[in-house]
């Protein structure tokens, strides 16, 4: 398994502004994901952040708006660029083994909660 | 469009007995599915993965049922506690990407 970190747990920030969220796992992953939750609702996948390139983003997200870091195996970083209320929502980290025990199992970080005055 | 339905959203239950949740999806060929459980404030957390080719699997109080032409899962918890009240989230993989696509969620509640 893979216990999963994240900061901040939570922030309130100014319209306009940007925030970086962290994420660090405590052991070797191969893959890693962004996942957005909105009050009420489930998770959608943002991105799955690739080691030392850029990020993979779904339909209705873009790197403009949410870069993504990730340059090694444990430790990613996404940030909300520009933020308006409407990105208020929890974003959360979550990594996965694809061999061995535990492959395909998804792994979540506890979650950052952003609000946008 | 692909499409994941979680029976209902809330779902309450006397302690004791067995909770069955319901995962229904469209448009969708998942070689894996998996279910989380989420409680307030945190992220999910999982409980079961079934493969497209597996019928039935068990852990514990838990068992999940596939049926890939009925395209459903049936998520069981056997004599349900207090301290099995949370949301309960089905999710699919489709594929090789290791990328899932979550349902909304049932709520569960157990009565003591």
């Amino acid at each position: 398994s893979a216990v999963i970190s994240q900061k901040p747990s939570r922030d309130i920030c100014q319209r306009g502004t940007s925030l970086t969220i962290q994420c660090q796992v405590d052991s070797q992953v191969t893959m890693m994901f962004w996942y957005r939750q909105q009050p009420g609702q489930s998770l959608t996948l943002i991105a799955t952040a690739n080691q030392g390139s850029e990020a993979t983003y779904e339909s209705g997200f873009v790197i403009d708006k949410f870069p993504i870091s990730r340059p090694n195996l444990t430790f990613s970083t996404l940030t909300v660029s520009n933020m308006s209320p409407e990105d208020s929502s929890i974003y959360l980290c979550s990594a996965t083994l694809t061999s061995g025990a535990g492959a395909n199992e998804q792994f979540f970080g506890p979650g950052t909660r952003l609000t946008v005055l | 469009s692909q499409k994941i339905e979680q029976n209902s959203e809330a779902l309450n239950i006397q302690e004791g007995k067995t909770a069955t949740l319901t995962c229904n999806y469209t448009n969708y060929s998942p070689a894996y599915l998996q279910w989380y459980r989420q409680d307030p404030g945190r992220g999910p957390v999982f409980l079961l993965l079934i493969r497209e080719n597996e019928k039935e699997k068990r852990k514990e109080r838990l068992k999940v049922t596939f049926d890939t032409t009925l395209k459903q899962s049936l998520f069981h918890i056997t004599a349900s506690q207090p301290a099995d009240s949370a949301t309960y989230l089905c999710a699919l993989m489709a594929g090789s990407n290791y990328k899932l696509t979550f349902g909304k969620g049932t709520l569960l509640t157990v009565n003591p």
